[in-house]
């Protein structure tokens, strides 16, 4: 079974600065079709998961252009350019490419 | 415009059953594989499970946790998800949302509380 490794679990981030996760998976997620099945999503407090990214760096539909996906095989890297106080919440990856699927732990970012 | 209801939640004994149902619309649900995945109060996200669609073999895959226990079937004709959870234990407590997972993870439910208690 591929597990999912997420750091950090907490994430002060002051508005207006920079944050980036990092999730790494124990095989690589390098599908046949060159796609890397690794997804993103956030947790918003009160709300049900919404996809951010998905095949490592496809941002969803509406999502804002602040948040950007990067990585392949094995290390992968979620970034906000610039962080608002609507993205506080719980950031998971996941791995999309075989059965079990897996989640991170999820990375909790807070406005300092 | 696409919806996923969840439905069937509840309080029930250890050791008893729940079958709990997510209702699609808005997508061709019949094309889709889909998940339930889970979360107890205060914790992260748990994959519980998924089935892919007929064109697919419509074979199901589980977590460790529930495999035995849970069985996930599809209604392609009524666009509905189901998971039928038996022997449940206190540690199945949680939210449980269902979520399309192919070709694109991008739907999910409101999700439904199961508690199970004595």
């Amino acid at each position: 079974d591929i597990v999912m490794t997420q750091s950090p679990l907490s994430l002060p981030v002051t508005p207006g600065e920079p944050a980036s996760i990092s999730c790494r998976s124990s095989q690589s997620l390098l599908h046949s079709n060159g796609y890397n099945y690794l997804d993103w999503f956030l947790q918003k407090p009160g709300q049900s998961p919404q996809l951010l990214i998905y095949w490592g760096s496809n941002r969803a539909s509406g999502v804002p252009d602040r948040f950007s996906g990067s990585g392949s095989g094995t290390d992968f890297t979620l970034r906000i350019s610039r962080v608002e106080a609507e993205d506080v919440g719980v950031y998971y990856c996941m791995q999309a490419l075989q059965a079990p699927h897996a989640f991170g732990l999820g990375t909790k970012l807070e406005i300092k | 415009e696409v919806h996923l209801v969840e439905s069937g939640g509840g309080l029930v004994k250890p050791g008893g059953s729940l079958r709990l149902s997510c209702a699609a619309a808005g997508f061709t649900f019949n094309i889709a594989w889909m998940s339930w995945v889970r979360q107890a109060p205060g914790k992260g996200l748990e994959w519980v499970g998924r089935i892919k669609s007929k064109v697919d073999g419509e074979t199901t895959d589980y977590a460790a946790p529930v495999k035995g226990r849970f069985t996930i079937s599809r209604d392609d004709s009524k666009n509905t998800l189901y998971l039928q959870m038996d022997s449940l234990k206190t540690e199945d407590t949680a939210i449980y949302y269902c979520m399309r997972l192919r070709p694109r993870s991008d739907y999910w439910g409101q999700g439904t509380p199961v508690t199970v208690s004595s």
